[in-house]
């Protein structure tokens, strides 16, 4: 059964700082891996999509890279700001829909 | 701007009453899914359509939960009886999965539910 974890569950950053989120899955065999953002009670905003055979995407200040062999993710997130506080959640598709990490709650102080 | 939709935004309701939510996916998606959202467990899915035909609800209660796709534009998640400890936020999300693989999926805002 696919496993997600993330790590840190939680972050504190000051503004204007570059970090790193991270995220791991137990099972290779994935798909795809969607890194998505979360605000206090709204829905899902979907970030990024890597598929299985890439390596990394880009969006803006964000880059996502994904080691499928080592079952491993990044969301580096350059020049922080405080919007960008949020809850961030990894989450893998194989041979089921998405299989979703706790998250990350990430909060950018000005 | 095509996004996914739900209905009701939140519920209040007493142990024992039915509740129904709803969700318009994205038009053209063929794959819709209900999650449920708790601090504890986090996101979880409950069940998943692929062209409106059910594909798995294992995630879900089978004595008390039902989902269902009456149409192309309308799926919905049944309760009943509801219970405290169904209290959740529950979200819908579609995507268009050609081939039988699940590419990016969208998210509604979620139906926040509370059973006193």
């Amino acid at each position: 059964k696919q496993e997600v974890t993330q790590i840190p569950a939680a972050l504190s950053v000051p503004e204007g700082e570059n970090l790193v989120l991270n995220c791991s899955f137990t099972d290779s065999a994935i798909y795809n891996l969607q890194w998505f953002r979360q605000d206090p009670g709204k829905g899902l905003t979907s970030l990024l999509l890597i598929q299985s055979s890439q390596r990394e995407q880009t969006s803006g200040r964000l880059n996502a890279s994904l080691d499928k062999s080592s079952g491993r993710s990044t969301l580096y997130i350059a020049a922080s700001q405080p919007g960008d506080s949020a809850t961030y959640l990894c989450a893998v598709t194989g041979n089921t829909p998405l299989v979703f990490g706790k998250g990350t709650r990430l909060s950018v102080i000005a | 701007d095509a996004r996914v939709t739900q209905t009701p935004r939140h519920k209040v309701t007493e142990m024992g009453q039915e509740v129904t939510m709803r969700c318009q996916p994205i038009l053209g998606h063929n794959t819709v899914f209900w999650y449920r959202q708790t601090m504890m467990q986090g996101l979880e899915l409950l069940a998943y359509f692929r062209n409106r035909a059910p594909l798995d609800d294992s995630g879900m209660p089978k004595d008390r939960f039902s989902a269902e796709m009456p149409d192309a534009t309308l799926a919905t998640l049944k309760i009943q009886p509801s219970e405290p400890r169904d209290s959740a936020v529950y979200f819908c999300a579609s995507g268009l999965s050609p081939g039988g693989r699940y590419n990016e999926q969208f998210f509604g805002p979620g139906t926040r539910l509370t059973v006193l």
